[in-house]
Order: structure tokens, then C-alpha cells, then sequence
């Protein structure tokens, strides 16, 4: 168990609404990233939040968007849901220094399985 | 596009060892080579990672190339519980956005 806890587990949403999925941090970890990963599929990165600011974003819409709290947890929105966007939604947390990571291990949550109909 | 290029599957003998492949022929000075594992039904987990020197932890041994163009996982006694998609990753840029292929998907016979 990597203690990164992502809620819900399932969801099932109507095409064009919209979705909030959560992710709780490790401990003291500063920095969540969010992974796209349908079926079949390596995940594919999002975004990532540094000490509450975005850090990075993926070859996804606008209307893909987050937050990330002061505790460090951190929410993943979608508007306008597509049926494209049925997929495991991974997030993940580490402990950045001085906003490096790559010398860093990420711990991955259980993620969320999303399905739009 | 993935940066690294690994085989689509492999398969191994239960208690033998199991070396895993990974090419990065465009990697950077300065990235770092990391390798996940995901199995059925989880999200990935960390399994090692390294920039230069070979590593090695409870889990598994990196080796890597001289000229870091390429790196090897290696699995030292191969339990049915290693069953997964293994995938490698560079990270860099001070960054830890990953960049996933599809990875190796190996299969533990008994």
C-alpha cells in the first residue's frame, strides 16, 4: 500500500457532464501528478501540481483541470464528458526539493475507473 | 511519443531470473532512468531507478549501459507475484512527468 488514496474507485457519468476525482497525498509529499490510462494503454500524463501551483501539463483540453490543496491533496476536473474520456484516472505523489523530482520515486494511487455513457 | 523502446512481452521461468530490456538512445546527461511496474487491476508501482551506476534494492538490480543509451532490469528470482506490465522511463528537466510506452508485459510460468 503506497498510502496515496484516490476516490471514488467507480464512476459512472452521462456524456457532458461533469466529474471531480480526489486523490489524497503520502504524507509530506508536496507534488501530485494526474494520469490519463485507457484500457490497453500505458497512462498518459495530465498535469502536475508543485506546492499548490500547476507545474507541467500533458496534451490534454482545458477542460481538463485541477487543484491541488494546502494538505497537499489535490482534485482532478472534467467538464463536458466525452465517452473518449472512459478510463482509469491514476494519481500520484512524490517529494519534490526545490521543484526537482526526476531523482524521485512517485507513488502511484489505486485510481479511479471512469466510465461515460 | 515514448522515449524508450522495450520488447511487447517476455516470459520467464518461476524462481529464475528475468532480464528486462529498455533502449534510450536519446536520453540526456542529465535524465534519470526510472522503472515502474503495474500490475492487474493497481496502478503502477516503483520498482528502481538510476542515472549513471548500476543500483540495486529489495525489489531488483538496474543495470546500465556505459554509454546510457540503454539499461536492463533485472529480476533475480522470478516469483508468480512479478506477473506485470513493466514499463522504463526518463525523467528530466526537474520534471517527474512521465512518459509511458507500453511497456513489457511479462508473464511468470510455474
Amino acid at each position: 500500500e503506497t498510502g496515496v488514496t484516490q476516490s471514488p474507485t467507480h464512476l459512472i457519468k452521462t456524456r457532458g457532464q461533469q466529474v471531480t476525482l480526489r486523490c489524497s497525498s503520502q504524507s509530506g509529499h508536496n507534488t501530485v501528478s494526474w494520469y490519463q490510462q485507457a484500457l490497453g494503454q500505458g497512462p498518459q500524463f495530465i498535469f502536475q501540481y508543485y506546492r499548490e501551483e500547476e507545474n507541467g501539463r500533458g496534451n490534454f483540453p482545458p477542460r481538463f483541470s485541477g487543484l491541488q490543496f494546502p494538505n497537499y491533496s489535490s482534485e482532478l476536473n472534467v467538464n463536458a464528458l466525452e465517452l473518449d474520456d472512459s478510463a482509469l484516472y491514476l494519481c500520484a505523489s512524490s517529494l519534490g526539493l526545490d521543484n526537482r523530482l526526476e531523482n524521485t520515486e512517485a507513488f502511484f494511487g489505486q485510481g479511479t475507473r471512469l466510465t461515460v455513457v | 511519443d515514448a522515449k524508450t523502446t522495450q520488447p511487447n512481452s517476455m516470459e520467464s521461468n518461476e524462481e529464475e531470473p528475468v532480464h528486462l530490456p529498455c533502449n534510450h538512445s536519446t536520453i540526456s546527461g542529465t535524465d534519470y532512468i526510472h522503472w515502474y511496474r503495474q500490475l492487474p487491476s493497481q496502478g503502477p508501482e516503483y520498482v528502481i531507478h538510476g542515472l549513471t551506476s548500476n543500483v540495486n534494492n529489495r525489489m531488483a538490480s538496474l543495470a546500465i549501459a556505459e554509454d546510457r543509451k540503454s539499461s536492463t532490469l533485472i529480476l533475480h528470482r522470478a516469483t508468480l507475484r512479478d506477473a506485470a506490465v513493466y514499463y522504463c522511463i526518463l525523467a528530466g528537466n526537474y520534471g517527474q512527468n512521465f512518459v509511458f510506452g507500453p511497456g513489457t508485459r511479462l508473464s511468470v510460468l510455474p
